[in-house]
């Protein structure tokens, strides 16, 4: 079965650089979240998007911008990259319904700040 | 504020023991429930999930249990297998966005062979 694709899967990237991660969601899944897990720590929410529009936003830095496409897949945008943005990316995604409530997680960008 | 507190932080069961991991939460909006298990380099992955009006939710050999009017919630994994190794997450969220989880900090689980 399709899973939740992220890309890349591993980035280093230098401070004050940018950095683009890139979630392709199972196939009619409409809706994409983003999570930040710093090491050893719990996955922080940071922004959800339905049907290309941003539905809810969390702990999500003003350096950070993200969006999602027609074809619902979602890029998270990170500038000014400073050492602590070094973490675990996830991107999570699920079929809008009232009834389905399971979200499919990634395997996630690792992202260091050199 | 952590809205969601989990503990223990780590936990050693031997082979066909019971692991218990309990959750508190603070927000009386919260009304979906999930645990989620991850091993290293992997994404998160739904468990069982459990939503308020029901005190119990049995999934093979994991069980949810609900205590509303304490705020807390546990997870207990039945004749636990050195497979079942790994780290888990309670979460929690409402209604209008269940996607919008609040974890807790985690416990690292090892079973013991």
């Amino acid at each position: 079965a399709a899973g939740v694709i992220q890309s890349p899967r591993h980035l280093i990237k230098e401070k004050r650089e940018t950095a683009t991660l890139k979630c392709y969601p199972i196939p009619r899944h409409d809706t994409v979240y983003w999570y930040q897990q710093g090491p050893g720590q719990d996955p922080q929410f940071l922004i959800s998007f339905y049907e290309k529009m941003q539905s809810d936003k969390g702990s999500i830095p003003d350096r950070f911008s993200a969006q999602q496409f027609s074809d619902y897949h979602s890029e998270l945008n990170m500038s000014s990259l400073e050492l602590g943005d070094s973490a675990l990316y996830f991107c999570a995604s699920s079929a809008y319904s009232a009834t389905n409530e399971k979200l499919f997680f990634g395997s996630g960008t690792q992202l260091s700040v050199l | 504020q952590q809205q969601v507190k989990q503990s223990p932080q780590s936990l050693i069961v031997q082979k066909g023991g019971i692991s218990i991991i309990n959750c508190a939460y603070e927000n009386t909006a919260f009304d979906y429930f999930p645990w989620y298990q991850q091993f290293p380099g992997k994404g998160p992955a739904l468990l069982i999930a459990i939503r308020p009006d029901v005190s119990e939710k049995k999934e093979g050999r994991f069980t949810i249990s609900f205590n509303k009017s304490a705020k807390q919630f546990s997870l207990h994994i039945m004749d636990s297998q050195p497979g079942d190794s790994a780290t888990y997450f309670c979460a929690a969220s409402m209604s209008s966005n269940t996607g919008k989880l609040i974890f807790g900090q985690g416990t690292t689980l090892q079973v013991k062979p």
